[in-house]
């Protein structure tokens, strides 16, 4: 049973436009989320993070929301650049681990 | 600092056949994780250790997988038999402290095809 949900396993934008790529949970424990990027080959890396006190957090081009009683977060890039491109998953913790649950990811594409 | 490095990149072996994968972490760091990517599943904890010790387990999808930390800079994960739907992405990562707030550094992977 997925705790964290990616429900759409792809996505396609336009270079310069928004790219919205969403996240669920079941778990009203979780109060940490994080998202990963992972190119192709390569390890995941660590993005970008938000606690459940907040209801968002940026870094340049880069914002995630929270929306705790919907029990969903989504992460925002704008402008979106071809080198974003790579598959990004999301991840919580809470409920009395430290450990990370992650969602299965969605690949995003960036067409120049 | 080298990062976390997972060695084979990409290994083939035959149905019934033992592999072992192995993982060296960031020096420093006191929790090593072992994580398989699936299409299906997506990232699945398999195991972690703290400080050499296997804490959590349960990940480990059956008695044909094992894995060991002999000491601080190494650790294996076999599975015998292999079968073909062990085929995945097998992820080593480490970080300081249980640290999920902070991040894990993973490596670049083994990519296991089992025929």
């Amino acid at each position: 049973d997925q705790q964290v949900k990616q429900n759409s396993p792809s996505l396609s934008v336009q270079e310069g436009r928004i790219s919205i790529l969403n996240c669920d949970y079941t778990n009203s424990m979780f109060d940490y989320f994080l998202w990963y990027k992972k190119y192709p080959a390569e390890g995941p890396t660590f993005l970008i993070s938000i606690s459940s006190i907040k209801d968002k957090n940026e870094d340049g081009r880069f914002t995630v929301f929270l929306n705790k009683s919907a029990k969903h977060l989504s992460l925002h890039i704008v402008p979106s650049q071809p080198g974003d491109s790579a598959v990004y998953f999301c991840a919580a913790i809470g409920g009395g681990s430290y450990i990370p649950t992650f969602g299965r990811g969605t690949s995003l594409i960036v067409h120049p | 600092d080298a990062g976390v490095i997972q060695s084979p990149r990409h290994e083939v072996t035959e149905m019934g056949q033992e592999v072992t994968l192995r993982c060296k972490p960031i020096s420093g760091h006191d929790y090593l994780f072992w994580y398989r990517q699936t299409m299906m599943r997506g990232l699945e904890l398999l195991i972690y250790f703290n400080n050499n010790v296997p804490i959590d387990d349960s990940g480990m999808p059956e008695d044909r997988f094992s894995a060991k930390m002999p000491n601080a800079s190494f650790s294996t994960l076999k599975i015998q038999p292999s079968e073909p739907r062990d085929s995945a992405v097998y992820f080593c990562a480490s970080s300081l402290r249980q640290g999920g707030h902070y991040g894990y550094t993973f490596g670049s992977g083994t990519r296991l095809t089992v025929v």
